[in-house]
């Protein structure tokens, strides 16, 4: 069981925005930053979203992150078939003293 | 730019012992921390312990103590990790990924290694 807890699955169809959530609790997303990786089909993850909502240089504005409390979100907008992939939260944990990952929505581009 | 290069994929019997390469380049190794992650076939990521190649300090988490050794050849820009009383579950792709501080994103990640364990 991941310590941070995303839906398995999430799905839309191109130009479609959809979202993924990722709940924790106050030793890991409530004191610290969330990371968001993405997992092209046979692939090493990338970075994301980093800091919450920061992009790297180079991942489209269609990609956005939010933090509240002890959960946080990925919202793509403008849906394309180059987004279907795995995405990952991530954050450190305080008690554990350790990253600890959410685990894992697959995202499906109908 | 920034590359995490790995060694090939290795296949092992129960018992044994894999040690991973992380080659470097683009950067000066002893700037970043270097973590280890891996994943099982169709399950998600599962962090390893980390090093600070500048000093030779590792965490690693309570389920890998006693099986997992990283370890820094800084001349060779390389960091290896090592598990040792390898089983079945074991099996799995490993992967060295950067970050800058220790409580900081994983930023940059190697292609990974597929470890296989089968007698």
């Amino acid at each position: 069981q991941s310590v941070l807890t995303q839906p398995p699955s999430a799905s839309g169809t191109p130009g479609q925005r959809v979202t993924i959530s990722c709940s924790g609790s106050s030793s890991n997303i409530g004191s610290n930053i969330v990371n968001w990786y993405q997992q092209l089909p046979g692939t090493a993850p990338k970075p994301l979203i980093y800091n919450n909502n920061q992009r790297p240089s180079g991942v489209p504005d269609r990609f956005s992150g939010s933090k509240s409390g002890t959960s946080a979100s990925l919202a793509i907008s403008g849906l394309q078939s180059e987004d279907e992939a795995d995405y990952y939260c991530a954050a450190w944990d305080d008690s554990l003293n350790n990253p600890v990952f959410g685990g894992g929505t697959k995202l499906t581009v109908l | 730019q920034v590359q995490l290069v790995q060694s090939g994929a290795e296949v092992k019997k129960p018992g044994a012992s894999v040690k991973v390469s992380c080659k470097a380049s683009g950067y000066s190794l002893t700037s970043h921390y270097m973590h280890w992650v891996r994943q099982a076939p169709g399950q998600g990521l599962e962090w390893m312990g980390i090093i600070n190649p500048g000093d030779g300090t590792t965490n690693y988490p309570q389920k890998f103590q006693g099986r997992v050794t990283m370890t820094t050849d800084t001349s060779a820009s390389t960091v290896y990790m090592e598990l040792s009383s390898l089983r079945s579950e074991d099996t799995a792709i490993y992967y060295c990924a950067r970050s800058y501080a220790i409580k900081r994103p994983l930023d940059s990640w190697g292609q990974g290694t597929l470890v296989t364990v089968s007698s």
